[in-house]
């Protein structure tokens, strides 16, 4: 079965960079959500999107937007990045929120290093 | 606001023992709803389970079990006859009943690394 695809998987940047993170959800997918995890700790929720409005906002820097395109693919821009920036990122998909079989589902994580 | 506890840092069993995982919940909402997923060393987080607040069966998948408690507010999971390819960090998560229009999103607990030596 198809999952979610995140690219790159890996990413180099040095600090004051920008950056910028994709996201393909599962096909039929329409809700798409950001997380962040740094070494050794849990996920930590940044942003959603349904059908390509933004739905909730957790801990997102300010220097970081993100937005869902029409195709339901969605990016995470990150500028003037920082050392404490380094971390996996991580894109879920989901169903409809409103359906009984909402689960997310996650990609395979971009893991950032800022030098 | 909701919060998930997992007081277990760190289990090492051997091979073939059965280990159970603890999760503590907390939230005010009265519909909501449990995960567990896996993190190997590889990376990626893995679904394991997803259960309702309305819902308090217990579930049994091969060598995984899942005990759901409202009482306790408690979701323990259970891995019995435990293998290496088991060792992973393990996460419980909790998302609250979604309001219109809004997207859930999910509350980690800390995770409890798992090591299953042969």
């Amino acid at each position: 079965a198809a999952g979610v695809i995140q690219s790159p998987r890996h990413l180099i940047k040095e600090k004051r960079e920008t950056a910028t993170l994709k996201c393909y959800p599962i096909p039929r997918h329409d809700t798409v959500y950001w997380y962040q995890q740094g070494p050794g700790q849990d996920p930590q929720f940044l942003i959603s999107f349904y059908e390509k409005m933004q739905s909730d906002k957790g801990s997102i820097p300010d220097r970081f937007s993100a937005q869902q395109f029409s195709d339901y693919h969605s990016e995470l821009n990150m500028s003037s990045l920082e050392l404490g920036d380094s971390a996996l990122y991580f894109c879920a998909s989901s169903l409809t929120p409103a359906s009984s079989t909402d689960t997310q589902y996650f990609g395979p994580g971009t893991r950032l290093t800022v030098l | 606001a909701q919060k998930v506890t997992q007081a277990q840092t760190e289990i090492s069993v051997v091979e073939k023992e059965d280990v159970t995982l603890d999760c503590v919940y907390e939230t005010r909402d009265t519909t909501y709803y449990l995960f567990w997923y896996k993190q190997p060393p590889s990376g990626e987080l893995v679904f394991l389970i997803r259960r309702n607040s309305f819902d308090e069966q217990n579930e049994i998948s091969g060598r995984y079990s899942w005990n759901f408690q409202k009482s306790t507010s408690s979701f323990n999971f259970t891995i019995t006859a435990s293998q290496v390819v088991d060792s992973a960090v393990y996460f419980c998560a909790l998302s609250e009943a979604l309001l219109s229009g809004s997207a859930r999103q999910l509350t980690f607990g800390s995770g409890t690394q798992l090591t299953v030596l042969p």
